[in-house]
């Protein structure tokens, strides 16, 4: 079983859409977990994080945690075409690591 | 202003050669990583140093030596290059407090892209 679970996509929603991205993990002892965006031919950049259950809101962005279901969520409202990117779920264990799932494509159709 | 920057950006080499890719932060954090992020856009952890010191060291060929002369920098020296190093490098920096608890949210350079011929 894979450490952090993603579907790769590609997801395509309509401009002004709510996107809807997923990840669960395998680690029930995780403590933080992270949303990057990575354009292509770029380095991942954190857009949120969240450490306790429940919803933590940004902006258009709204990170989900169920740490009993163990399952991230990442909310996009009125996606824009700049939104299209990878979207990386990513999960810190044990001392320090974290690990990344593979990511799953968001495009977003004007 | 460049918060994490890694050198050089792009590496091309023959199969066999030694070379290094260097990384520095100005964020003042204590904790570096190196990560590689192949083909199929992966990314996954190498090494991380916490005030110079190893602190995780996953199962990588020992080829790949990482160095860190202080908390801003850490270095990447890779002998005998093979085709299978070609990916894409990544330099992060955290702040990680020993002893109380951390969120380590990493930030990334821009990447040293290697191919190996």
């Amino acid at each position: 079983q894979k450490e952090v679970e993603q579907n790769s996509g590609p997801l395509s929603v309509p401009e002004g859409a709510i996107a809807s991205l997923n990840c669960t993990y395998s680690d029930r002892g995780s403590q933080s977990f992270f949303w990057y965006r990575q354009y292509s031919g770029k380095s991942p950049e954190l857009i949120m994080s969240i450490y306790s259950n429940g919803d933590k809101e940004d902006g258009r962005f709204t990170a989900q945690l169920n740490k009993a279901s163990q399952y991230v969520s990442l909310l996009i409202r009125d996606s824009q075409p700049s939104d299209s990117a990878t979207y990386l779920c990513a999960v810190k264990g044990g001392y320090q690591k974290v690990t990344f799932g593979i990511g799953t494509k968001l495009q977003v159709i004007p | 202003d460049t918060a994490v920057s890694q050198t050089p950006k792009y590496l091309v080499t023959q199969m066999g050669n030694d070379k290094s890719i260097k990384c520095e932060q100005n964020l003042g954090h204590d904790t570096m990583y190196w990560y590689k992020q192949d083909s199929k856009k992966f990314l996954k952890i190498m090494f991380s140093y916490n005030n110079k010191e190893l602190i995780i060291n996953e199962t990588v060929p020992n080829r790949f030596s990482p160095k860190s002369p202080d908390k801003a920098h850490l270095n990447l020296h890779i002998n005998s290059l093979e085709l299978g190093d070609s990916a894409v490098y990544f330099c992060a920096s955290s702040q990680v407090l020993r002893g109380r608890p951390s969120y380590n949210e990493q930030f990334f350079g821009p990447g040293t892209r290697l191919t190996v011929l």
